[in-house]
């Protein structure tokens, strides 16, 4: 059975800043990895799709890195603002569905 | 293009009633999907469907039903709540591909007193 773990489940960091947000799986047979925003009161949006035959993904300040090897992917946020103040979700694709790490709040303080 | 739409936004039950849930997209997706969050679990995966007509169970299906009578739609439904039911409901949705990406409706929180 997969688990997902991300780690810390909350990060304040100031205005700025970059910043990597992790994810770690157990079982490396997966489709893809995803990651979400969810922003208080909101569904999942989706932030990058990482296929499980490429090594990363980028879009704006964002990039996300997938090493099925080790179990781990990586979401990287550039020069970080208050706007990227959210709930981000790692989740790996199988046959039967998705599996959700349960977030790590991030807080960018002005 | 509204996406995936969930009603109602929330709903206080008493434990022994029954209520629907309701997920419509306008996306034409074939794969829609029940999910559960509580704090600290992540989301789980409640029942999902891969076509009109079709339905499976997945992590935590025990207490709902489903039906997908038409493509767009996926009801949930809780004939006998519990307030371990007491949670946020996601629906979401997806199109065939493996690596389509899944798209969510708000939610529906949901009390069970």
């Amino acid at each position: 059975k997969q688990e997902v773990t991300q780690i810390p489940a909350a990060l304040s960091v100031p205005e700025g800043e970059n910043l990597v947000l992790n994810c770690s799986f157990t079982d490396s047979a997966i489709y893809n990895l995803q990651w979400f925003r969810q922003d208080p009161g909101k569904g999942l949006t989706s932030l990058l799709l990482i296929q499980s035959s490429q090594r990363e993904q980028t879009s704006g300040r964002l990039n996300a890195s997938l090493d099925k090897s080790s179990g781990r992917s990586t979401l990287y946020i550039a020069a970080s603002q208050p706007g990227d103040s959210a709930t981000y979700l790692c989740a790996t694709s199988h046959p039967g569905g998705m599996r959700f790490g349960a977030g790590t709040r991030l807080t960018v303080k002005p | 293009n509204a996406g995936v739409t969930q009603t109602p936004k929330f709903r206080v039950l008493k434990t022994g009633q029954s209520m629907t849930l309701l997920c419509a997209q306008d996306m034409n997706h074939e794969y829609m999907y029940w999910y559960r969050q509580d704090p600290g679990m992540g989301l789980r995966l409640i029942h999902y469907s891969v076509g009109e007509g079709t339905t499976a169970k997945g992590e935590v299906p025990d207490g709902y039903n489903v039906s997908r009578l038409k493509k767009q739609n996926f009801l949930l439904g809780l004939e006998s709540a519990a307030p371990s039911q007491t949670s946020v409901y996601f629906c979401a949705s997806r199109g065939t591909g493996d690596n389509s990406p899944l798209h969510f409706g708000n939610g529906t929180r949901l009390t069970v007193t």
